[in-house]
């Protein structure tokens, strides 16, 4: 299975202040990537897909960028609805795997 | 508007079996993959089952194999998990979701299962 690590695994933010999320794949997933959004109390939204594509009625402060084994999400202007639990996910191969989440706070 | 809802969860002892339901509406079931995710309490998102559009596949991870069975009824848009000899790591939230190569697009609310004595 390809192993998805996400970092940092939690975060403190300011508003206004611009985040960035990493999540290395082990193996080559040739962009196949998503970013998924989970709220306290909600179930996950898609974000991004194929590592840079935003989701309809995505905020375009969220971006994603990356390729090879290599993927990030950035937040620009960080907004208090920003607080959330962010995974990263590949469907480049069976079975889908998923990042450990990174828990994004306000300072 | 795309609506997925989850149903059959609960309580249930150690080895029993319990039936999730997915209902889906505002959109064509048929034309989609679908998939369970679950998520143990304060934990990560781990991928569970996925059924192929027309029922003709499915996939299972390796700790739900020859336990639990993933089907649809296509004329129902109705999504099912039937969970046999369940075991105290299958408790979880357990969401419904449409997958695509774009990912998993859609998301019910989720369901909680509690395998406890």
């Amino acid at each position: 299975d390809i192993q998805m690590t996400q970092s940092p695994a939690s975060l403190s933010a300011s508003l206004g202040e611009t985040v960035t999320i990493e999540c290395l794949a082990s193996e080559d997933i040739y962009s196949n990537l998503a970013w998924y959004q989970q709220k306290p109390g909600k179930s996950p939204q898609l974000l991004i897909y194929y590592a840079n594509s935003l989701n309809d009625g995505v905020p375009s402060r969220f971006s994603g960028s990356g390729s090879g084994t290599q993927y990030s999400l950035k937040i620009n202007s960080l907004q208090s609805e920003d607080v959330s639990i962010y995974f990263c996910q590949q469907n480049y191969d069976s079975p889908p795997t998923f990042g450990g989440g990174t828990k994004l706070e306000l300072k | 508007e795309v609506q997925l809802v989850e149903s059959g969860g609960g309580l249930v002892q150690p080895g029993r079996s319990l039936k999730l339901s997915c209902a889906a509406s505002g959109f064509t079931f048929s034309d989609y993959n679908m998939a369970w995710v679950r998520q143990a309490p304060k934990k990560g998102l781990e991928w569970v089952a996925t059924i192929i559009y027309d029922g003709s596949r499915t996939y299972y991870r390796d700790s739900v194999k020859g336990r639990f069975t993933i089907s649809r009824d296509n004329a129902k848009s109705t999504l099912y998990l039937q969970m046999d000899s369940l075991r105290s790591e299958d408790t979880a939230t357990y969401y419904c979701a449409t997958v695509s190569t774009e990912g998993m697009g859609y998301w019910g609310q989720g369901v909680m299962v509690t395998v406890s004595s």
